[in-house]
């Protein structure tokens, strides 16, 4: 099984500010992953895929880089409704398909 | 706009079966990837199968076996149920779908179930 490893598992941000998240792959995924965004009882929400590909309607201030097992999901300039919890997902090992455990992006 | 809509027991008694059902609509149920996903309270995601338009299908190995992916294309649902469960079944239930069963576009508001006597 593909261990997904997210840092921070918290990071204070100010809004207008830039984040820059990391989920790291205990073994090579490709560029097999996806960036999910998640509020408090809510569902997740697909923002990326296949690495660098924004899902449908995801504003452009969200983007996201790497390969192999390093990834980075950046937040250009922060928006309130940015603060929430992130999940990396691989899936190019399977089954199973693994979640990294989150980063939350919290207000400063 | 594809929705989903989980239902089912929100307590089942320990070493009973699981059963939830997703109603789907504003999109063929016969053309996608119809997946599972729990989340324990406080906790991150963990994915339990899925299975296709074609009839296939593949689980979490975690599982051991306990859970069935089923499809109703007639009435826009699919299932999911989970036997044998304990204390560490409880958790938030997401049904998800997408063009791909590797990754998640759309997903259901989630369901709490609650395993206790």
């Amino acid at each position: 099984e593909v261990v997904m490893t997210q840092s921070p598992a918290t990071m204070s941000v100010s809004p207008g500010e830039r984040a820059t998240l990391s989920c790291r792959a205990s073994q090579t995924v490709n560029s097999n992953l996806a960036w999910y965004q998640q509020k408090p009882g809510q569902a997740p929400r697909l923002l990326i895929y296949g690495a660098s590909t924004r899902a449908t309607g995801i504003p452009a201030r969200f983007s996201g880089s790497g390969s192999g097992t390093e990834f980075t999901l950046t937040i250009s300039s922060l928006q309130s409704e940015d603060f929430a919890v992130y999940y990396c997902q691989q899936y190019n090992n399977w089954p199973p398909w693994t979640f990294g455990q989150g980063t939350r992006v919290e207000i400063k | 706009q594809v929705q989903l809509q989980e239902s089912g027991p929100g307590l089942v008694r320990p070493s009973e079966t699981l059963s939830l059902t997703c109603t789907v609509s504003g999109g063929p149920i016969s053309s996608s990837y119809w997946s599972w996903i729990r989340q324990p309270p406080g906790k991150g995601l963990e994915w339990i199968g899925y299975m296709s338009y074609s009839g296939s299908s593949d689980y979490n190995p975690s599982l051991k076996s306990r859970a069935t992916i089923s499809v109703d294309t007639s009435k826009s649902q699919f299932s999911l149920k989970l036997s044998s469960v304990t204390a560490a079944d409880t958790a938030v239930y997401y049904c998800a779908t997408g063009i791909s069963s590797a990754y998640f576009e759309f997903w259901g508001r989630g369901t709490l179930v609650t395993v206790s006597s």
